[in-house]
């Protein structure tokens, strides 16, 4: 069964501090897998695309990497700012002619000052 | 360069009305995307159109939703007849190919009393 699991579900951290989401999928065959970020009443953003040939991939803060041979991908986030704070996506496009995208459910994430 | 742009923002009427949500994907994009989005469930994907054709409908939840693109820079989803359930944020993206990172529109809150 195709499946993207995050963990955790919701993460506090202080302002200044870094953190590490996690994300782990079941979907076969592998095309591509994304990080968004959407902020409260906001559509998703886009942070990275990564295939399967990438282990690393970075966007100012934002890194994330990935594991196809373990079928896990992280998010790490780095001197957190308030305007951190909001919901991660990960997705799966699992790779075909008409592949589909599987959806995680978010870590939602609140940084303190 | 204008986003995708979804009217209405919110969206308010009794169960049985039929309800209509509309996009304008950002110009040049070829790939049309329809999500729903709940607390229980996440963000789902409804339907997928490459050169406005429809490509995956397989999200679409039963009958009573159906979605066009008549032309490149417009399409529709419509529930008819709605009920509580369908209650939810709809997002429509758009991206260059399928394989392109997503651009969300800003979602219209609908919500069936």
């Amino acid at each position: 069964k195709n499946q993207v699991e995050q963990s955790p579900q919701s993460l506090i951290i202080l302002e200044g501090k870094n953190c590490t989401l996690q994300c782990n999928y079941t979907v076969s065959p592998f095309s591509n897998l994304r990080w968004y970020k959407q902020d409260t009443g906001r559509g998703p953003v886009s942070l990275t695309i990564m295939t399967f040939s990438e282990n690393t991939k970075s966007n100012g803060r934002y890194t994330a990497t990935l594991d196809a041979d373990t079928k896990q991908s992280s998010l790490h986030i780095t001197a957190s700012q308030l305007s951190d704070s909001a919901s991660y996506i990960c997705v799966v496009n699992r790779g075909s002619t008409l592949g589909r995208l599987y959806f995680g459910r978010g870590t939602q994430l609140t940084v303190w000052p | 360069d204008a986003g995708v742009i979804q009217s209405p923002r919110h969206e308010v009427t009794e169960m049985g009305q039929e309800v209509t949500l509309r996009c304008k994907p950002i110009s040049g994009h070829n790939s049309l995307f329809w999500y729903r989005q709940t607390m229980m469930r996440g963000l789902e994907l409804l339907i997928y159109f490459n050169n406005n054709v429809p490509i995956d409908d397989s999200g679409m939840p039963e009958d009573r939703f159906s979605a066009k693109m008549p032309n490149a820079s417009f399409s529709t989803l419509k529930i008819q007849p709605s009920e509580p359930r369908d209650s939810a944020v709809y997002f429509c993206a758009s991206s260059p190919d399928r394989n392109q990172p997503q651009h969300f529109g800003d979602g219209t809150r609908l919500s069936i009393l």
